[in-house]
């Protein structure tokens, strides 16, 4: 199975800030990446999909970038709504992975 | 509006079997590819299984593979799994996801809440 690694962990943030998370496979995904946002006790939520496009309805402070095995989620302009934890997933290969989670935290 | 919505989760002995279903409306049922995906209490998500619009391909996670079985009926818009031979490990809220092309998990239903437990 592809690995997907997440970093950091946790993020520490305040409102207003550009937040930037990584996400490594373990092998070339091409460009067969999504990212999800997750509040407590909800299901996650598409935001980004085939590494850098935007669902639609989702608010273009988020961005997304990569191909082969590195990728970023941007936030540009944190929100108090974007404090969340957000996951990875390749989609490239089967079987489909997430990586570990990123959580947003208010700092 | 699209909605999914899981039922048939609950409290099972180690060992035991539970079927899992999720009823879909909104959208042509039958035209999109489905999937389950879980998460274990305070853990990441797992994806679990894949089934095309017309049942003819599916694909499960290493994990679950000869335990879980997944099925759609397009005539009920219902998406199911049935879980036998269940472990401890195996408790997490299980969510429905629909897939379309080039895009994952666009819609995800609420989860419904399985526990393996004596």
């Amino acid at each position: 199975d592809i690995q997907m690694t997440q970093s950091p962990s946790t993020l520490s943030a305040s409102v207003g800030d550009r937040v930037t998370i990584t996400c490594r496979a373990s092998q070339s995904i091409s460009s067969g990446l999504a990212w999800y946002q997750q509040k407590p006790e909800k299901a996650p939520k598409l935001l980004i999909y085939k590494a850098s496009s935007l669902e639609s309805g989702v608010p273009s402070r988020f961005s997304g970038s990569g191909s082969g095995t590195e990728f970023t989620l941007t936030i540009s302009s944190l929100q108090p709504d974007d404090f969340a934890t957000y996951y990875c997933q390749q989609y490239n290969i089967y079987s489909w992975t997430f990586g570990q989670g990123t959580k947003v935290e208010i700092k | 509006e699209v909605q999914l919505v899981e039922s048939g989760g609950g409290l099972v002995q180690p060992g035991g079997s539970l079927r899992l279903s999720c009823a879909a409306s909104g959208f042509i049922f039958s035209s999109y590819e489905m999937n389950w995906v879980r998460q274990a209490p305070g853990k990441g998500l797992e994806w679990l299984s894949y089934i095309s619009g017309t049942s003819k391909t599916i694909y499960y996670a290493d994990s679950v593979k000869g335990r879980f079985t997944i099925s759609r009926d397009n005539a009920k818009n219902s998406l199911s799994l049935q879980m036998n031979s269940l472990r401890a490990e195996d408790t997490a809220v299980y969510y429905c996801a629909r897939t379309r092309p080039f895009v994952p998990f666009d819609y995800w239903g609420q989860g419904t809440l399985v526990i393996v437990s004596s």
